[in-house]
């Protein structure tokens, strides 16, 4: 069975700091990964998935995430926090074939001014 | 948010009561799920459609009806067998079940 799982229930962050949120994540076959962003009492937004090909990949609001398939992680990075990026953030995955995503628990991320 | 509409944002039910909350996309997707978003737990699917007229139970079905009559729209109703039904919920759709999903703004139900 597939699973995602984000270790850090907060992360704080200095403004202009690089940050990173970690996702790791199981599944039985190939993996199709994903980040979300939730802004509060509002909808999930999309900020980037990993299909295929290369391991970093770039999303939106200058979001990146890198795929380590030895390590079967999937973090979040970003080189610069901005106060405007705190928020609650969501991994999750879905195994080739499969037709539901797994979401993890979220991730609180606060930027400090 | 743009192209997937919930409403209410907010409503308030008496518990015993039956409730539907509504979820109309123009983003011409082929799949539509429901999540329940409680604090601490992220998301748990409740249903899911992939095509008109089929859905399929997810991982926390129980009290919880779906219909699927129109490729825009897809109602949840949470019945009184529900036994802890105050929650934020959350319709989402996708291209298809290989994409990513796109979320609507949510529900917030109270139950008292």
């Amino acid at each position: 069975a597939q699973s995602v799982a984000q270790p850090e229930d907060q992360v704080n962050v200095a403004e202009g700091n690089p940050l990173t949120v970690k996702c790791t994540y199981s599944v039985s076959g190939n993996p199709y990964l994903f980040w979300y962003v939730q802004y509060p009492n509002r909808g999930l937004q999309f900020l980037l998935k990993y299909i295929t090909g290369d391991n970093l990949v770039k999303g939106s609001y200058g979001f990146e995430a890198e795929f380590n398939k030895s390590q079967t992680s999937f973090h979040l990075k970003k080189p610069s926090a901005l106060v405007s990026d705190s928020a609650l953030y969501f991994c999750a995955v879905r195994d080739k074939g499969d037709d539901k995503i797994i979401f993890g628990k979220g991730t609180r991320l606060h930027i400090l001014p | 948010d743009g192209g997937i509409t919930q409403s209410p944002k907010y409503l308030f039910r008496k518990e015993g009561q039956n409730v539907t909350l509504s979820c109309e996309q123009n983003l011409n997707h082929d799949a539509m799920y429901w999540y329940r978003q409680d604090p601490g737990q992220g998301l748990r699917l409740i249903y899911y459609s992939q095509i008109v007229n089929d859905f399929q139970k997810g991982d926390i079905a129980e009290g919880y009806s779906v219909s699927r009559e129109k490729k825009e729209s897809f109602p949840l109703t949470v019945t009184s067998a529900q036994k802890n039904p105050t929650a934020f919920y959350l319709c989402a759709t996708s291209r298809t079940a290989s994409y990513e999903q796109y979320f609507g703004p949510g529900t917030r139900l109270t139950v008292t």
